[in-house]
C-alpha cells in the first residue's frame, strides 16, 4: 500500500537556523502532495501543496518542489523563527483521489 | 465564515458504551472525511463523503465503527460498545469538492478517552 516516511524528530533549531524536513512516499501514479502544520493548541491546516511534477509550493517562507523522479516533497525554510515551532505533516493524497495519506509528523522547536 | 466544528471537543466514556461524534463541516462543502490521530498509529483515514454517500468506507477500523451524513452537512460518528484502544483524537474535515488537489480544512477534534 501505499506509505509516507518523514524525519520524525523532534527538531530543535536556533532562529534564523535553515530547515528541511525531509519526506519521501511510495504512490500509484502521480498524487497530488500536501504539507500540513499543527501549531500548539491548534488544528491541523495546510501549510502548501503542489498538485503535479516539479511544481514548487510556497506559503510563509517555506517551500517544497515535487519531485517525481524521487517520489519526494522535501520542506525547507532558509530562516525559521520561533513562531515556527509546531508540528510538520507530509500528506500525498492516497491512491483513491481525495484521502490524505498521512506521515508521522516532525516536532519542530525553534529556541531565541 | 465558520471553519469546521465538532462537538464534543472532549468526551470520556466508559469501556462497552456507545458515543457519538458530530460535525459540522464548512457550509457548501461537498465532501467530508473522518480521520483519527493516535500516538501509536499517526493520522489514519477513516471515511470520506461526497455529499450524503460514502464511496469510502475503508479506513473504518472494524465494524463497531459507522457514520453517516445528512443534508449534504452534518455528520456523525458513531462507534458501539468502546474499547481503550478507540482513545485518540477524531479529527474531521471537509473541502469544496473532494477531488485530490482540493485543500482539506480541518476541525478541531473530538478527544475520546475509553476508560
Amino acid at each position: 500500500g501505499d506509505s509516507v516516511t518523514q524525519m520524525e524528530g523532534p527538531v530543535t533549531l536556533s532562529e534564523e537556523a535553515f530547515l528541511t524536513i525531509n519526506c519521501t512516499y511510495t504512490a500509484t501514479g502521480y498524487p497530488s502532495l500536501f504539507w500540513y502544520v499543527q501549531y500548539p493548541g491548534e488544528g491541523l491546516q495546510l501549510l502548501l501543496k503542489a498538485t503535479k511534477a516539479d511544481d514548487k509550493g510556497s506559503n510563509k517562507g517555506f517551500e517544497a518542489t515535487y519531485r517525481k523522479e524521487t517520489t519526494s516533497f522535501h520542506l525547507e525554510k532558509g530562516s525559521v523563527q520561533v513562531s515556527d515551532s509546531a508540528v510538520y505533516f507530509c500528506a500525498p493524497n492516497s491512491n483513491s483521489g481525495y484521502a490524505l495519506n498521512f506521515g508521522k509528523g516532525t516536532s519542530l522547536l525553534v529556541t531565541p | 465564515g465558520a471553519g469546521v466544528s465538532q462537538s464534543p471537543s472532549n468526551k470520556v466514556t466508559e469501556k462497552g458504551k456507545d458515543v457519538e461524534l458530530r460535525c459540522d463541516p464548512i457550509s457548501g462543502h461537498t465532501a467530508l472525511y473522518w480521520y483519527r490521530q493516535s500516538l501509536g498509529q499517526g493520522l489514519e483515514f477513516l471515511i470520506y463523503f461526497q455529499g450524503n454517500s460514502a464511496p469510502d468506507k475503508s479506513g473504518l477500523p472494524s465494524d463497531r465503527f459507522s457514520a453517516e451524513r445528512t443534508g449534504g452537512s452534518v455528520s456523525t460518528l458513531t462507534i458501539q460498545r468502546t474499547q481503550q484502544e478507540d482513545s485518540a483524537v477524531y479529527l474531521c474535515a471537509s473541502s469544496s469538492g473532494g477531488r485530490g488537489m482540493d485543500e482539506q480544512f480541518f476541525g478541531p477534534g473530538t478527544r475520546l478517552t475509553v476508560l
